[in-house]
Formats: C-alpha cells, structure tokens, sequence
C-alpha cells in the first residue's frame, strides 16, 4: 500500500528566503504525486501535481515540486517566500493501479518571520 | 453545485449521542471521500467511495463509524455514541472520475466538538 511521509511538522522562514518542503512516499510503481496547502481559515487547496513526463512541475503562487524517483521523493519549493505562504502544506499520493484512493502526509506547518 | 459542500458547519454534540455529518460533492463527480483532521494533526483517511464500487472503508477508526453514498451524490458520515476523542474537523471531498490523477476538490469541513 502506498505512503507517505513528510518528516518535518514544521518550518520556520524569513520572508524573501527560499522554501523546501520534504515528501517522500511509498509505492511499487511510480504513484502520482500532489502537493494541497491548507491556509487559516480555508480549505485545502491543490498547488501542484506530478503525473509522468518532465520531472519538475509548475505549480500555483510560484511553488515548483521535483519527483525524483531514485530517492522516492517529491520536494516542494519556492525561491522567495511570502508572508502569505504561512500555512500547512501537504504531500499526497495516489497508485496508478486499482482503487486511486488518495493518501495524505502528515503535514508541515509553514511560519514565515518578518 | 459549484463546490464541495458540507454540513454542518459546526457541530457541539454531547458524549454518547449520534451526530450525522453530511456532504453534496461537486455535481458529475463520481469519486467521494471522508477525512478527518484532528487539531494539530494531518489528514486521516476514513472512507473512499467510487461510482458503483464497492467504498474502501479500511480508514474507518471503528464500527461507530459508518458511511454510505445515496444515489452516487450525497454522503453521511454517521458517527454513534460519540466519544471526546471523535472531536475533529470532518472533511469530505471529490473528484471527477475514476483516475489516478485527477484533482480532488475540498468542502471546508464540519467542526464536531464533543462535550
């Protein structure tokens, strides 16, 4: 059964610096792969998604994701955060054969300091 | 509908008593799921509910849970004699057809509190 693991709960930035967010995941073939920010107050939102092809996608408000599939990961990054960032961020997972149930990490908690 | 809609919002219940959480998903979206995310921790899976299929209920915490889809839309998430620790936002969501890659969409959850 697939997994997946983000090892850090939270992260502390300084605004304008750039941002990693670890995800790595567990599965026989290669999975897809999605990264959902949850801001305060709101509901969880989709800001990318891996499917096959080029491994480093584009996503919303300027976050990128590299699959790398020698190390099973998916790393979400961003070359300058904003204040507005600060949220919960999480890494997910969906096997491409039977069921396509999708499953969460635990999550990383985003504090961006002026 | 134009998003994921739950109800209700909020949710003060007593312990022991049952409450009933519901969920219309986007319309024409045949994959349906419940979440639950306790405070402070991430989303944990329930159940999984795919057009005619069976729903993979493997997340279900245990037999006071329950759920069912009628006519391939609207959801309940029925949970009985309620416990403190069942206090969590409930989140349902969807998505279009059976896939792996397609996007699921969020409600913005139903706060149960037990008291």
């Amino acid at each position: 059964a697939q997994s997946v693991t983000q090892p850090d709960i939270h992260i502390t930035v300084s605004e304008g610096a750039s941002l990693e967010l670890r995800c790595n995941y567990s599965y026989g073939a290669t999975p897809y792969l999605f990264w959902y920010v949850q801001s305060p107050g709101q509901g969880l939102q989709l800001l990318l998604k891996y499917f096959s092809g080029d491994t480093l996608v584009q996503g919303i408000k300027g976050f990128e994701a590299e699959f790398k599939r020698s190390q099973s990961s998916f790393n979400l990054r961003k070359p300058s955060v904003h204040w507005s960032d600060a949220a919960e961020y999480f890494c997910a997972v969906v096997g491409n054969t039977g069921g396509f149930k999708t499953i969460f990490g635990a999550g990383t908690r985003l504090f961006v300091k002026a | 509908g134009a998003g994921v809609s739950q109800s209700p919002s909020n949710k003060v219940t007593e312990k022991g008593k049952d409450v009933e959480l519901r969920c219309d998903p986007i319309s024409g979206h045949t994959a349906l799921y419940w979440y639950r995310q306790s405070l402070g921790q991430g989303l944990e899976f329930l159940i999984y509910f795919q057009g005619n299929s069976a729903p993979d209920k493997s997340g279900l915490p245990s037999d006071r849970f329950s759920a069912e889809r009628t006519g391939g839309s609207v959801s309940t998430l029925t949970i009985q004699r309620t416990q403190q620790e069942d206090s969590a936002v409930y989140l349902c969501a969807s998505s279009a057809h059976q896939g792996a890659g397609n996007t699921i969409y969020f409600g913005e959850g139903s706060w149960l509190t037990v008291v």
